[in-house]
């Protein structure tokens, strides 16, 4: 059981919008420790999506943004593609653990 | 651009120790935290400890008896151990170039580990 919680899957349609919420507790995301994202596609290693909250490295679409509040955090995919389809994972730090944190992932299904 | 190589054994006996490597190429390893990062087979992710290049390390609680991080800057390599395996320990593993020891912004391709007899 993941210390951040994630929903197991979501799914929308192409050019849909579709959101991906990470919960956590007062140790870690409300504690105000920031929040990272992650995008794994089939097969491959994970890829950094957002960091801090709500920051795109280079070369990752503005399609993709994130947001923090409270307890919770939430990674935004607007005009979905086919390309999306992908596990994606946010992370951020615990205090009561004294270390990194995952959600437990969350599979994105493009209809 | 950083890139990163995972190389070990794929295959480790259960109570033995694993151990991988990981070349760091396209940069100075110096400056930069270094993580370790692992994946069951059709499960999520789990952070495993980093290291910074002066040698100072963080574990996870949950695996800190048994894991040890180190960093060879002279060959740009860092390296994980962790004993007494089980089949638990079954799983892909990471290893990562850390931003401030707080989030991943460069991952290596990963590497299976197996632990079986």
């Amino acid at each position: 059981q993941s210390v951040l919680t994630q929903p197991p899957s979501v799914s929308g349609a192409p050019g849909q919008r579709v959101t991906i919420s990470c919960t956590g507790s007062s140790s870690n995301i409300g504690a105000r420790y920031d929040v990272h994202w992650y995008q794994q596609l089939p097969g491959t290693a994970p890829k950094l999506l957002i960091y801090d909250n709500n920051n795109r490295p280079s070369g990752v679409p503005d399609r993709f943004s994130g947001s923090k509040s409270g307890t919770s955090a939430s990674l935004a995919i607007t005009g979905l593609q086919a390309e999306d389809e992908a596990d994606y994972y946010c992370q951020s730090y615990d205090s009561s653990l004294s270390g990194r944190v995952f959600g437990g992932g969350t599979k994105l299904t493009v209809l | 651009q950083v890139q990163l190589q995972e190389s070990g054994p794929g295959l480790v006996k259960p109570s033995e120790t694993l151990s991988l490597t990981c070349n760091v190429s396209g940069g100075s390893i110096s400056s930069y935290y270094w993580s370790w990062i692992r994946q069951p087979p059709g499960m999520g992710l789990e952070w495993i400890g980093y290291i910074y290049y002066t040698g100072i390390t963080n574990y996870n609680p949950s695996l800190k008896s048994r894991v040890t991080i180190s960093i060879d800057t002279s060959k740009n390599q860092f390296s994980l151990r962790l004993s007494s395996v089980t089949a638990a320990d079954t799983a892909v593993y990471y290893c990562a170039k850390d931003r401030g020891g707080w989030y991943v912004d460069y991952w290596g391709q990963g590497t299976l580990v197996t632990v079986s007899s």
